[in-house]
């Protein structure tokens, strides 16, 4: 089962601006992750935040997350055609397995 | 570091065929995770290894599918007879032993089946 739903499903914007995907999920979590995923390609890890962070950035990309509301965003800022891609949110919910349960994703087009 | 190594690429068979999917971890990942990802949709674990041990297969269509790591390092994913709906591609993914590095996953750029 799918713990993790994006939104939006689809975005398209013009390079330069910044894109926002959400991501909403069921049950506590001990990490969330953020994945990219080009057309055709194996997935590429992005960015981890943990349940005690609220707030992580790594180059272009800051991640949020709110416990409360079991929910995390995604932002890439000024972004480029490079960026169009689908974006996966995949919680790990503890133990020792490391499993990971992903979403749907958030298919970004980022138009030159 | 080499990446995780996936084979074929892309495969086009009939339904009721069979067909075994390789993968090669990143050296010295203990845990190895076949994913199915049907378009559309994010990847579904189908199952993990520890080592050659299975440490969960609980979404794994067990009548048609199965799954072996022998020696703890190259694992093989067959499905034995194929059926339209396992038209996805078949990721694998690794993962370093431990906390922190060891959480995320890195995966293989996926085979390609369409079951025709």
């Amino acid at each position: 089962s799918q713990q993790g739903e994006e939104d939006p499903q689809a975005l398209s914007i013009q390079e330069g601006e910044n894109a926002t995907m959400n991501c909403s999920y069921k049950t506590s979590i001990n990490n969330l992750q953020w994945y990219r995923q080009n057309s055709g390609r194996g997935l590429v890890h992005l960015i981890l935040i943990r349940s005690n962070e609220r707030e992580k950035h790594s180059g272009r990309l800051r991640v949020t997350l709110d416990t409360s509301k079991k929910s995390s965003s995604l932002l890439i800022t000024a972004s480029r055609a490079a960026d169009t891609a689908s974006y996966f949110c995949a919680t790990d919910m503890g133990g020792s397995n490391y499993k990971l349960t992903f979403g749907k994703g958030t298919l970004l087009t980022v138009n030159p | 570091e080499a990446g995780v190594a996936q084979s074929p690429r892309y495969k086009i068979i009939e339904k009721r065929q069979s067909v075994a999917f390789w993968c090669n971890p990143i050296s010295g990942h203990a845990t190895l995770y076949w994913y199915q990802q049907i378009l559309g949709q994010g990847p579904k674990l189908l199952i993990q290894f520890q080592n050659n041990g299975v440490v969960d297969d609980s979404q794994l269509p067990k009548d048609r599918f199965s799954a072996e790591r022998l020696k703890g390092v190259d694992s093989t994913l067959k499905i034995q007879p194929a059926k339209l709906e396992d038209s996805a591609v078949y990721l694998c993914a690794s993962r370093r032993p431990g906390k922190g590095a060891g959480e995320t996953q890195y995966f293989g750029p996926g085979t390609r089946l369409l079951v025709l």
